[in-house]
């Protein structure tokens, strides 16, 4: 199974720029990075996904390298809640069972 | 915007009961899974469900858990017997058709939630 690694935890303050990185260094042709959002006794929400280059929506921007290697969630302007853990994912098609891994926790601080 | 809906959102039981979970999905969706979270942990792969069947287990899933789709619209876990360590909240999910035909579309909906507690 692709493995994706991330930070376990990061801090930052209200107003600032939150850039997340993930490693996906065996990501296969047909995956898709896929990012979600948990806030505490809430499930994962979607947030963003993208296949190369840039992908940028109300709520974030993913940024993907050419070699698709890696990815970075940027989360512009964070408030407190914006507090969660955050996951990154591959996603493909066929059987897809989204495994998620321990996430990394942001801290907003006021 | 469509949701999944899961009832109860909080259910308390002795250990060795049977325990049953609610989910409605959202209403064009084919595929449907379990997930559980213990608390601190990460999020767990229990099932996936499609065309009135499971397509994928994990190692959780055991004997003592089953899931069915008894009328078309809700999708229901069942614990038989629960343990202490099944302690969890369980997440409901469900999958667009389009999201196996075009893997970028392949985006899961989860509900809030149920928290179970055994005591």
């Amino acid at each position: 199974l692709a493995k994706t690694t991330q930070p376990i935890s990061m801090d930052s303050y209200e107003g600032q720029e939150v850039n997340i990185t993930c490693s996906h260094n065996n990501i296969a042709t047909n995956d898709y990075i896929t990012w979600y959002q948990q806030f505490p006794s809430q499930g994962p929400r979607f947030i963003i996904q993208g296949y190369k280059t840039k992908v940028t929506n109300e709520v974030a921007s993913l940024f993907i390298p050419a070699d698709r290697k890696s990815s970075t969630l940027s989360l512009p302007r964070v408030s407190l809640s914006d507090t969660a853990v955050y996951y990154c994912l591959l996603a493909s098609g066929g059987s897809y069972i989204p495994t998620f891994g321990r996430g990394t926790s942001l801290i907003v601080h006021p | 915007e469509p949701e999944v809906t899961q009832t109860p959102s909080h259910q308390v039981t002795q250990m060795g009961q049977e325990v049953i979970l609610r989910c409605v999905p959202i209403s064009n969706h084919l595929y449907f899974y379990w997930y559980r979270q213990i608390l601190g942990q990460k999020v767990e792969f229990l099932v996936s469900f499609y065309n009135n069947e499971i397509s994928e287990k994990s190692e959780i899933f055991d004997d003592q858990f089953s899931v069915e789709r008894p009328d078309g619209s809700n999708f229901t876990l069942k614990i038989r017997s629960t343990k202490l360590e099944d302690s969890a909240m369980y997440f409901c999910a469900s999958l667009s058709p389009t999201g196996i035909l075009y893997s970028g579309a392949n985006v899961l909906t989860f509900g809030a939630g149920s928290r179970l507690t055994v005591l």
